[in-house]
């Protein structure tokens, strides 16, 4: 059965930094590309980042690029979200995807965990 | 950043009834958009990939159709457990974006 479980979520201060973690279990993250989704309450989802199935590619949304970092540990089977200079727009439920990709049929997120969420705030 | 941008925003609409969800980008993505069905306090639930097709599991009410800019995600028929928030979304880019959201609600 395919798992995804999210955890480090939490209260952290403007400008403080927090790492996210995706545990996933019944396929092997190294052989599929992988993304980070949020969506603040009350609001709707907004793509963040997303990692190739090697690793050596990745991609970030506008308004986190250069303060968040998509990264992988086959090892664990884990991905990873670190997050840094948080800001209050930041707050949302963070849910890491499994994503497919594929030549002609682009990406598309077949599973999803449950979420972990973060504030930002004072 | 390609903008998608969904219509409308909200709906109310009865079971049984033929429900039709449009989705716009701000430029040609081709056949790179998929539709997402998403629960109160869940995560969403892929429903239709490239534009038609329909993912494992989802119920043949579900379709999808369009290319290039335009696109729409139809519920034949309603059921009591399609009440929802849909949103699209394009993998044109490497910089993947999601339309605002349409929500569905019982009439």
């Amino acid at each position: 059965e395919v798992q995804l479980v999210e955890s480090g979520g939490g209260l952290v201060q403007p400008g403080g930094s927090l790492r996210l973690s995706c545990a996933v279990s019944g396929f092997t993250v190294s052989s599929y590309w992988m993304h980070w989704v949020r969506q603040a309450p009350g609001k709707g989802l907004v793509w963040v980042s997303r990692i190739n199935s090697d690793g050596s590619s990745t991609s970030y949304a506008d308004s986190v690029k250069g303060r968040f970092t998509i990264s992988r540990d086959n090892a664990k089977n884990t991905l990873y979200l670190q997050m840094n200079s948080l800001r209050a727009e930041d707050t949302a439920v963070y849910y890491c995807a499994r994503g497919l990709h594929s030549y002609g049929f682009g990406d598309r997120n077949d599973y999803w965990g449950q979420g972990t969420l973060v504030t930002v705030s004072s | 950043d390609i903008q998608m941008t969904q219509s409308p925003s909200s709906l109310s609409a009865s079971v049984g009834d033929r429900v039709t969800i449009t989705c716009r980008a701000s430029q040609s993505i081709s056949g790179y958009l998929n539709w997402y069905q998403q629960k109160p306090g869940k995560a969403p639930k892929l429903l239709i990939y490239v534009a038609s097709s329909l993912q494992s599991g989802v119920p043949s009410r579900f379709s999808g159709s369009g290319s290039g800019t335009d696109f729409s995600l139809t519920i034949s028929s309603l059921q009591p457990e399609d009440f929802a928030t849909y949103y699209c979304q394009q993998s044109y880019s490497n910089s993947l974006t999601f339309g605002g959201g349409t929500k569905v609600e019982i009439k």
